[in-house]
């Protein structure tokens, strides 16, 4: 089954440590995307990618690093530096011979202990 | 600026009771529209989506949203709730701008059923 595979699912996090969110898709789908979700804020764009070895900053950009070096992952590295990281992050990828359709994957929970 | 607002935080309907979940946008031209479903804890589902043509659309697990341009809005509805619709639910805009795809997703509805 085609899809976008996150991992991990849940993650703790020591202050000051960087951690690193997977996510993973078979679709072949060239656009891929992470946001972060907060209770009442909706979802917020960290940074995306057009292509390989191409990636722009989002409205949220700082603290997080990304890279895109396979079409087919895109991980997204939660730094020292993101005063606030405890959030549900979400990584998409975009289907454009589908109406530029956004499909997301399941989903990571990072709390920060 | 484009933007997504859905007005309605909360709604709590009866199970069998007709559902109507509010969304208005603001974009210079027509838009893709969406409607996604987010059970807690996991990702956005997509229930259903307008590009052009028929104003009418149908989606997934019975819902339907109608496009009315003259009101800027994208409305979710269900003829008959069922318990397991009760989860979130997220109404976005898809934009083109300097030759890059963007997404404003609303702040979200929470549905809750009664049974």
């Amino acid at each position: 089954d085609g899809g976008i595979t996150q991992s991990p699912k849940y993650l703790f996090r020591k202050e000051g440590q960087n951690v690193t969110l997977s996510c993973e898709q078979n679709l072949n789908h060239d656009a891929m995307y992470w946001y972060r979700q907060d209770p009442g804020q909706g979802l917020r764009l960290i940074y995306y990618s057009q292509i390989v070895n191409d990636f722009q900053k989002g409205d949220i950009a700082e603290g997080y690093s990304v890279s895109r070096e396979k079409k087919e992952s895109f991980p997204l590295t939660v730094t020292s530096a993101q005063k606030n990281p405890t959030a549900f992050y979400l990584c998409a990828s975009i289907d454009r011979g589908f109406g530029n359709t956004i499909y997301f994957g399941e989903g990571s929970w990072l709390t920060v202990v | 600026a484009q933007s997504v607002t859905q007005p309605d935080i909360h709604i709590t309907v009866s199970e069998g009771a007709s559902l109507e979940l509010r969304c208005n946008y603001s974009y210079g031209a027509t838009p893709y529209l969406f409607w996604y479903v987010q059970s807690p804890g996991q990702g956005l589902q997509l229930l259903l989506k307008y590009f052009s043509g028929d104003t009418l659309v149908q989606g997934i697990k019975g819902f339907e949203a109608e496009f009315k341009r003259s009101q800027s809005s994208f409305n979710l509805r269900k003829p008959s709730v069922h318990w397991s619709d009760a989860a979130e639910y997220f109404c976005a805009v898809g934009a083109v701008g300097s030759g890059t795809y963007k997404y404003i997703f609303g702040t979200g509805t929470r549905l809750k059923v009664l049974a």
